[in-house]
């Protein structure tokens, strides 16, 4: 069965420290994607990142990094330079491959609540 | 992407009553999704909402108590049916705009409060 983990629940930390929120998942499938969300308190969810099965680079989007290593089923975020507006709850998502290929369903972690103080 | 709006934004109803929530995409997807958020938790799919056919529901989630439409590509609605304290949640609907790409974009989310 597919599943997220998202061991750590909450992490605070002051402005400019960096920062790593860890994201574990499990799944037999050989085709997977893997995402991360951000939700503000505004609660919307906001897409950061889509990560294939096959696609092991690692990326870098200004401050942010993610890390995606399949022999250990991680897939960690990491926010360099922390800043205030960064405090949201992130979720790490994995999609399950269904409905004749079409991947569609989204498994979440809990998620983690990151507080930059300033 | 997508860019996805939800009406109302939030409200509080009483127990018994039912609500329907909107969800708009400025674009035809080919498939749109209900979430629930409960209160600290993570996000559980309700259904997936199909265009001109029944929706496809989650185990735990039955069509009574949580109908959904989808009339075209672009717009569906939930309705929570005969509430209780514990529908008390965020509702958000997600859309995947197709074409190759398994992203899911959100919208706002309905943040709703029953007494």
């Amino acid at each position: 069965a597919q599943k997220v983990t998202q061991a750590q629940t909450e992490i605070s930390v002051v402005e400019k420290e960096d920062v790593t929120l860890d994201c574990v998942y499990e799944t037999r499938d050989t085709t997977y994607y893997l995402f991360w969300y951000k939700q503000p308190p505004s609660g919307e969810l906001v897409f950061l990142i889509r990560r294939n099965s096959f696609d092991e680079q690692n990326e870098i989007s200004g401050r942010y990094s993610w890390n995606f290593q399949k022999s250990t089923s991680s897939f960690n975020f990491t926010i360099t330079a922390s800043q205030v507006v960064d405090s949201a709850v992130y979720f790490c998502a994995l999609s399950e491959e269904n409905y004749g290929g079409a991947t569609n369903k989204l498994i979440f972690g809990t998620g983690t609540l990151l507080a930059v103080q300033p | 992407s997508a860019v996805i709006s939800q009406k109302p934004s939030r409200d509080i109803c009483q127990r018994g009553t039912s609500l329907t929530i909107q969800c708009q995409v400025d674009s035809q997807v080919t498939m749109m999704f209900w979430y629930r958020q409960q209160p600290g938790q993570s996000l559980t799919l309700i259904a997936t909402a199909n265009q001109g056919s029944e929706a496809t529901y989650e185990s735990g989630f039955v069509i009574d108590k949580f109908p959904i439409s989808r009339p075209n590509l672009t717009f569906s609605t939930l309705t929570v049916s005969n509430m209780s304290p514990e529908d008390s949640s965020i509702y958000l609907c997600s859309a995947r705009p197709g074409g190759g790409t398994d992203t899911q974009y959100f919208g706002p989310g309905t943040r709703l409060t029953v007494l």
